[in-house]
């Protein structure tokens, strides 16, 4: 079985820049997540959604960020227009959403750095 | 709101050698608590979480955690680590009725022969 597919895996682009980063969740995993990570820390999560609905977005900077999921299989995140601080590695992750405690599954990431 | 503090950045340990990788959380309500690993160049994987029941806690690799909450921690522990366990190691806490992980800094695991 397939796992979470993240591309482009590396992404260099120039400050004001847009960029956009794709994910494809597991099969039949309704809740999918996208993270931030920067260097040397733990990921954060920028937003949730439960099928095609966002259900927490409140740590996604809406100024820049933008993000959606039709159809409520893959999903893509924008950054537009990108800073030097946007620089980071982005992480989608999948579960079956099946309750708390439930497994998520992580891509391999989108490493991003604004110059 | 939840928090995870992981006390050291970086944990050196000779092959064979029993590791200790440290992990305190802060929360005003009843938590789940995770272990996640990311080898290198590879996305996070769960190696092993606390939902309920018993406070220890083992993963298939010989990996395992226990639940203190008088102390608010979830250590990790092996008896005996491998060259292959090399990576870095992810603590992680759930408020009970939210499927929101908060992720502490991370540890990053490195094996000598």
């Amino acid at each position: 079985e397939a796992g979470v597919v993240q591309s482009p895996r590396y992404k260099i682009i120039e400050k004001k820049q847009p960029v956009a980063f794709w994910c494809n969740p597991i099969s039949g995993h309704n809740t999918l997540y996208w993270y931030r990570q920067n260097l040397g820390q733990g990921p954060e999560l920028l937003i949730r959604y439960e099928n095609e609905e966002a259900v927490d977005d409140s740590q996604l900077p809406k100024d820049r960020f933008s993000a959606e999921r039709l159809k409520g299989v893959d999903s893509t995140l924008k950054i537009q227009p990108a800073e030097l601080g946007d620089s980071a590695v982005y992480l989608c992750a999948s579960s079956l959403g099946l309750g708390v405690g439930s497994e998520q599954y992580f891509g391999p990431g989108t490493r991003l750095t604004v110059t | 709101a939840q928090s995870v503090t992981q006390l050291d950045s970086q944990v050196p340990v000779f092959e064979e050698a029993p590791v200790e990788l440290r992990c305190n959380y802060s929360s005003s309500v009843s938590v789940y608590l995770f272990w996640y690993v990311q080898y290198p160049n590879q996305g996070l994987q769960l190696l092993l979480k606390y939902l309920s029941g018993s406070t220890l806690v083992e993963s298939i690799n010989g990996f395992e955690a226990e639940f203190n909450k008088s102390q608010t921690s979830f250590h990790l522990r092996k008896p005996s680590v491998h060259i292959s366990d090399t990576a870095e190691y992810f603590c992680a806490v759930s408020n009970q009725g939210a499927q929101k992980l908060v992720f502490g800094q991370g540890t990053r695991l490195t094996i000598n022969p």
